[in-house]
């Protein structure tokens, strides 16, 4: 069984600095990882996914996450917040083919 | 650009009301899925589809049946609506066996808010 546990259910920011979100995961396979962001009334759009090739991932925006087995996390992070962050994250595991687990979601507020 | 559209945004039904979601892709993926978010509980599936015809049970499939006719569209049905199916509902695609495509990146429709009276 997989699951996904999101540390932080609400994270506030200021402008221009620094954005951790924390994330996780169990899984009892090498899983696939996954952070999607969720704008106001928006669907949901991929941020970056690890698949077993390099552990710290790149993603759009400015974002990355790096993949720790050893402390089964994903963290996400980016050095420099903008307003245009704001928005709602998840971060989705995924081992048994094509269903992904979500986590309950990190609401991101941006402070001017 | 992949597009998964759905058939709307805002829906208000009664208690007992059959209602129906409606979900098309445009990319010729084998998997479509629809899950409910509600908050603090972020995504949980309620069913999915390998192929026309083929559906699978989520996570939370009580109160809800699918249909998968063609391979664009995929239909959630609320047999009889209650009022605990107030949620966000969301369908997403994929392309298909993950020996294949093994990186299983989902494509989300905008959702359809449904309210339940």
């Amino acid at each position: 069984a997989q699951s996904v546990t999101q540390l932080d259910s609400h994270v506030s920011v200021s402008e221009g600095t620094p954005v951790l979100l924390r994330c996780n995961y169990s899984s009892s396979y090498s899983p696939s990882l996954f952070w999607y962001v969720q704008h106001p009334n928006k669907g949901l759009q991929l941020l970056l996914k690890y698949t077993s090739a390099a552990t710290l991932v790149k993603g759009i925006n400015g974002f990355e996450a790096e993949f720790k087995k050893s402390e089964t996390s994903f963290h996400l992070t980016k050095p420099s917040a903008h307003m245009s962050d704001a928005a709602e994250y998840f971060c989705v595991v995924s081992d048994q083919g094509n269903k992904l687990t979500f986590g309950g979601g990190t609401r991101v507020l941006v402070k001017p | 650009d992949v597009k998964v559209t759905q058939s709307s945004r805002y829906l208000v039904k009664r208690t007992g009301e059959k209602v129906f979601l409606e979900c098309v892709q445009d990319m010729d993926h084998e998997n479509m899925f629809w899950y409910r978010q509600d908050p603090g509980l972020g995504l949980r599936l309620i069913y999915f589809s390998y192929d026309v015809k083929m559906k699978e049970k989520g996570d939370i499939p009580e109160g809800y049946s699918v249909s998968r006719e063609k391979k664009e569209r995929f239909s959630l049905i609320l047999e009889s609506a209650s009022t605990n199916q107030t949620s966000m509902y969301l369908c997403a695609s994929s392309y298909g066996l993950a020996g294949i495509h093994p990186y299983n990146e989902q494509f989300f429709g905008p959702g359809t808010r449904l309210t339940v009276l």
